[in-house]
C-alpha cells in the first residue's frame, strides 16, 4: 500500500535554531495532513494542505506542499522549548482512502 | 480536551485475559477510528467505522475485536492478547471518514500484557 516516507526520524536542536521535518510519497497525495504530538500526549491536528504547491502559515511555522503533490515539509523557525514534540505528516493510504501516517519526527529542544 | 474520551487510561492484563477498551466522542462525528502507537509503527491505523459500519480493517489479528454500537461509541474488545500488543491505543474520531477530515484523538490507553 501507498506510504508516506518522513526524515528525519530524530532531530536536536538548540533553542532558537530552525528545525525543518520532510513527508515524502512515491505516488501523488490527493491531501496532507500534519499532526504534533506532545510527549506523554496525543496526536493534534495542526493543518492540511490539499493544493499543489500551496504554502501555509502558522506563527513560526510554515507548511508547504510540493508541486508535484508528492512531498511536503514542515519548517519551524527559532524553535522554543514548547515545540518539543513529535511531528506525524499523514496522506492518503490503504484501500478506502484513510489517513496513513508517516513515522513521524521527534524533535529535542535543548534551551 | 478534544472532546474524545478513552477508559482505561492504563490497562494491565494477562495473555488469557478479557477486557475492553472504550472510547466516546462528543462532537457530533459520524467516523471513529482505532490507532495502534508503539516504539515500532508509530501510528498504525486498526479499524475504522463510518456511520456505525465498519469500513477498513487493517490486517487486524481476531484477538482484536471492534464494535460500534452507535457513531458516538466504540469499542476494542481484547482477549488472548500477547505481550508484542503492549502499546498505547488512540481512539480518534472525524466529521467524517475519509483523508479530507480532520481526525480529533483522545488521550489513549497504555496496555500492558504481560
Amino acid at each position: 500500500g501507498q506510504q508516506v516516507m518522513q526524515i528525519p526520524q530524530y532531530q536536536h536542536v538548540q533553542e532558537g535554531e530552525d528545525f525543518t521535518t520532510y513527508c515524502n510519497s512515491s505516488t501523488t497525495l490527493s491531501n496532507i495532513q500534519w499532526y504534533k504530538q506532545r510527549p506523554g500526549g496525543h496526536p493534534v491536528f495542526l493543518i492540511q494542505l490539499v493544493k499543489s504547491g500551496e504554502v501555509k502559515k502558522q506563527k513560526r511555522l510554515t507548511f508547504q506542499f510540493g508541486e508535484a503533490k508528492k512531498n511536503s515539509s514542515l519548517h519551524i523557525t527559532a524553535t522554543q522549548t514548547t515545540d518539543v514534540g513529535t511531528y506525524f505528516c499523514a496522506g492518503v493510504g490503504g484501500s478506502q482512502g484513510n489517513l496513513i501516517f508517516g513515522k513521524g519526527t521527534k524533535l529535542s529542544v535543548k534551551p | 480536551e478534544t472532546g474524545v474520551t478513552q477508559t482505561p487510561r492504563h490497562l494491565v492484563m494477562g495473555m488469557t485475559n478479557k477486557k475492553s477498551l472504550k472510547c466516546e466522542q462528543h462532537l457530533g462525528h459520524n467516523a471513529m477510528y482505532w490507532y495502534k502507537q508503539s516504539a515500532k509503527k508509530p501510528l498504525e491505523l486498526m479499524f475504522v467505522y463510518n456511520f456505525k459500519e465498519q469500513t477498513e480493517n487493517n490486517s487486524v489479528p481476531s484477538r482484536f475485536s471492534p464494535e460500534c454500537p452507535n457513531s458516538s461509541h466504540l469499542f476494542l474488545h481484547l482477549h488472548t492478547l500477547q505481550p508484542e500488543d503492549s502499546a498505547l491505543y488512540l481512539c480518534a474520531s472525524s466529521l467524517l471518514a475519509g483523508s479530507y477530515n480532520e481526525q480529533f484523538f483522545g488521550p489513549g490507553t497504555r496496555l500492558t500484557v504481560l
